[in-house]
């Protein structure tokens, strides 16, 4: 059973681009979760959701960033108009339900010159 | 909100001595508690969790954790390390019911000398 991919594992981008962080969770599992982490820090939630439902968005900025999780495919968080201060890792992890223990894929690092 | 402090951001220690990572919390309702290591370059392993039941928890790689209710503690500790232990530790909480929000310490590196 394959983990949690993220890809592209490093992404250097522009300021004023588009970045695109993709997760593909665990198979069984439809709950998705993204945490940033700066650096010399811990993990920040952002955004929890689950199949085609954003539940919980109280740890993402209100502009530029925004996340989905389609019916098929990845899940996608989408930053527009990055900023040198959007520069971190982008964490993503997934539980087969709520409540249960998340597990986490090996992060996007994103570099923004 | 659940928060988590951890009190040392560094711990260095010498290989096949004991070690003791501190982890308090802070809840008003039940929680889960989770240990979380992150090796240079790579996302978050899971080491062990707490949810329920036996206050003394044993994870991965010799590592154990005991959940102290009174103490709001969840120390992780470790009689005797090596090299390859060298990494950042997390330690994370979420309340009971609402799992979606895992707040995280801000870590510990452990570094392991010869």
């Amino acid at each position: 059973n394959a983990g949690v991919m993220q890809n592209p594992r490093h992404l250097v981008r522009r300021r004023g681009q588009e970045a695109r962080l993709r997760c593909s969770p665990m198979k069984g599992h439809s709950h998705v979760y993204w945490y940033r982490q700066l650096p010399e820090e811990g993990l920040k939630f952002m955004v929890y959701l689950q199949k085609e439902n954003i539940i919980d968005e109280s740890g993402m900025p209100k502009e530029r960033f925004s996340a989905e999780f389609p019916k098929e495919g990845p899940s996608i968080l989408r930053i527009q108009q990055v900023v040198r201060g959007d520069s971190a890792a982008y964490f993503c992890a997934s539980s087969p339900s709520v409540g249960d223990t998340q597990y986490f894929g090996p992060g996007t690092r994103l570099t923004v010159l | 909100a659940q928060s988590v402090t951890q009190l040392d951001s560094q711990v260095p220690v010498f290989e096949e001595a004991p070690v003791e990572l501190r982890c308090n919390y802070s809840s008003s309702v039940s929680v889960y508690l989770f240990w979380y290591v992150q090796y240079p370059n790579q996302g978050l392993q899971l080491l062990l969790k707490y949810l329920s039941g036996s206050t003394l928890v044993k994870g991965i790689n010799g590592f154990e954790a005991e959940f102290n209710k009174s103490q709001t503690s969840f120390h992780l500790r470790k009689p005797s390390v090596h090299i390859s232990d060298t990494a950042e530790y997390f330690c994370a909480v979420s309340e009971w019911g609402n799992n979606n929000d895992m707040r995280f310490g801000a870590g510990t590196r452990l570094t392991v000398k010869p």
